[in-house]
């Protein structure tokens, strides 16, 4: 079946920096690769999710690239803020509406 | 923002006891999800409907079961639980084959304590 594997499993910056989640997946079948983010207590929030047709894609300070060849993919997210602290989670998955693989999940602590 | 309605969103049982987490959405969704999620990991997916097919993940305990009587509500019946179950439980939707997308919305879960 699908694995999922993320790294770091922590990553700490500081406000204004830069923050780059990455993850591998193994099924070449997979064709979906959400992001969520979630706070302490709180449920999974999508924060950005990319398609196999798409190489990149982004939304304001969030982007996500992917490199099916490699069968890796990869969030970053520019200028930094505290608000930003939280886990964030990869995930894919072979086709709309079936079950999401997670990652373990990265802590971003942002600092000011 | 309540789309995906989970209850009660706290839930303390007794060793044993069996005890029925509730899950209702407003977006005629039609795949429901429930997933286990402990401490500092990732959400593990237990089971899915796809309308009213059950799919139940290999690695899911017999202990857990579920019910959708309707596209709106499905629920998550532990038949016997053991401290091991104590977890955060998120229910989530999506919309398969509806020419919508593949997001699965996050209810806000239900986190049980097992004494």
């Amino acid at each position: 079946g699908e694995n999922v594997e993320q790294h770091p499993s922590t990553l700490s910056v500081q406000e204004g920096d830069s923050a780059v989640i990455k993850c591998t997946y193994s099924d070449s079948a997979s064709n979906y690769f959400p992001w969520y983010k979630q706070e302490l207590g709180k449920r999974p929030q999508l924060i950005i999710d990319i398609r196999s047709n798409v190489g990149e894609k982004k939304d304001q300070r969030i982007a996500v690239t992917l490199n099916k060849t490699a069968k890796h993919f990869s969030l970053h997210i520019t200028e930094t803020q505290p608000e930003d602290s939280a886990v964030y989670f990869c995930a894919a998955s072979k086709q709309a509406g079936t079950a999401l693989i997670f990652g373990k999940g990265t802590t971003l602590s942002v600092s000011s | 923002d309540a789309m995906v309605i989970q209850n009660p969103r706290y839930q303390v049982t007794q060793f044993g006891k069996p005890v029925t987490l509730s899950c209702s959405q407003t977006l005629n969704h039609n795949v429901m999800y429930w997933y286990q999620q402990k401490s500092s990991q990732a959400p593990k997916l237990l089971f899915h409907y796809y309308d009213k097919d059950f799919n139940n993940e290999a690695d899911t305990p017999d202990n857990f079961q579920s019910r959708r009587p309707n596209t709106s509500f499905c629920f998550l019946d532990i038949r016997s639980p053991g401290l091991g179950d104590a977890a955060m439980y998120l229910c989530a939707t999506s919309s398969r084959d509806r020419g919508g997308t593949d997001t699965q919305y996050f209810g806000p879960g239900t986190r049980l304590t097992v004494l």
